[in-house]
């Protein structure tokens, strides 16, 4: 089956500096890798998720790379802001609407 | 956007007990549903695969007895933690998936699940 790595598990930021989150997965047919946040005592949250058509995606301060070659796929955040504390998981599917594999998780912690 | 609610919230039962916890599209239609469950400080583990109108498809390790899933309909999933025990004691959490239009999973805020 298929197995995500995801790291750091731990990132204190600078407010304003950029944070990059990294993940590797093991699937070759892997094709849809989404990105959540999720707060205390809440549920994930998508923030982004990207194809294994595309290669980059931005949304505002949010991108997202994919190297399906290498299979690893990366979120960078950038202009952090306090608010962007959370913990932070990668996933990987073979398509939107099938099981997510979840990674390890980031805790992030952006300091004022 | 879509929305997914869980409920209830938070609950604390003694050992022994059964517990349903539902997982309401509320609004769109889900032709699946995910249950997971989150250990305090870790990821988020798929249990089972929960598609309208069939039988749960159970991850391995995962005691289809102990947790029954159903799927009776487009918007709602339940899951029934059957004769809990403290090592049951999780945080659970659903998502919901519509095939129309390729939509991402939508997941709810989650259910704590505490067994004395």
């Amino acid at each position: 089956g298929e197995n995500v790595e995801q790291h750091p598990s731990t990132l204190s930021v600078q407010e304003g500096d950029s944070a990059v989150i990294k993940c590797t997965y093991s699937d070759s047919a892997s094709n849809y890798f989404p990105w959540y946040k999720q707060e205390l005592g809440k549920g994930p949250q998508l923030i982004i998720d990207i194809r294994s058509n595309v290669g980059e995606k931005k949304d505002q301060r949010i991108a997202v790379t994919l190297n399906k070659t290498a299979k690893h796929f990366s979120l960078h955040i950038t202009e952090t802001q306090p608010e962007d504390s959370a913990v932070y998981f990668c996933a990987a599917s073979r398509a939107a609407g099938n099981k997510l594999t979840f990674g390890g998780g980031t805790r992030v912690l952006v300091k004022p | 956007g879509a929305v997914v609610s869980q409920h209830p919230s938070w609950v604390i039962c003694k050992s022994g007990t059964s517990v349903k916890i539902e997982c309401r599209s509320l609004d769109f239609q889900a032709t699946t549903m995910f249950w997971y469950r989150q250990f305090p400080k870790q990821s988020l583990m798929l249990m089972a695969t929960s598609n309208e109108g069939s039988k749960a498809t159970y991850e391995q390790g995962v005691e289809k007895d102990k947790f029954l899933i159903n799927h009776a309909s487009l918007t709602l999933s339940t899951l029934t933690v059957t004769s809990a025990h403290p090592e049951d004691s999780s945080f659970y959490i659903c998502s919901a998936y519509r095939a129309q239009g390729n939509q991402p999973q939508h997941f709810g805020d989650g259910t704590r699940l505490s067994i004395l």
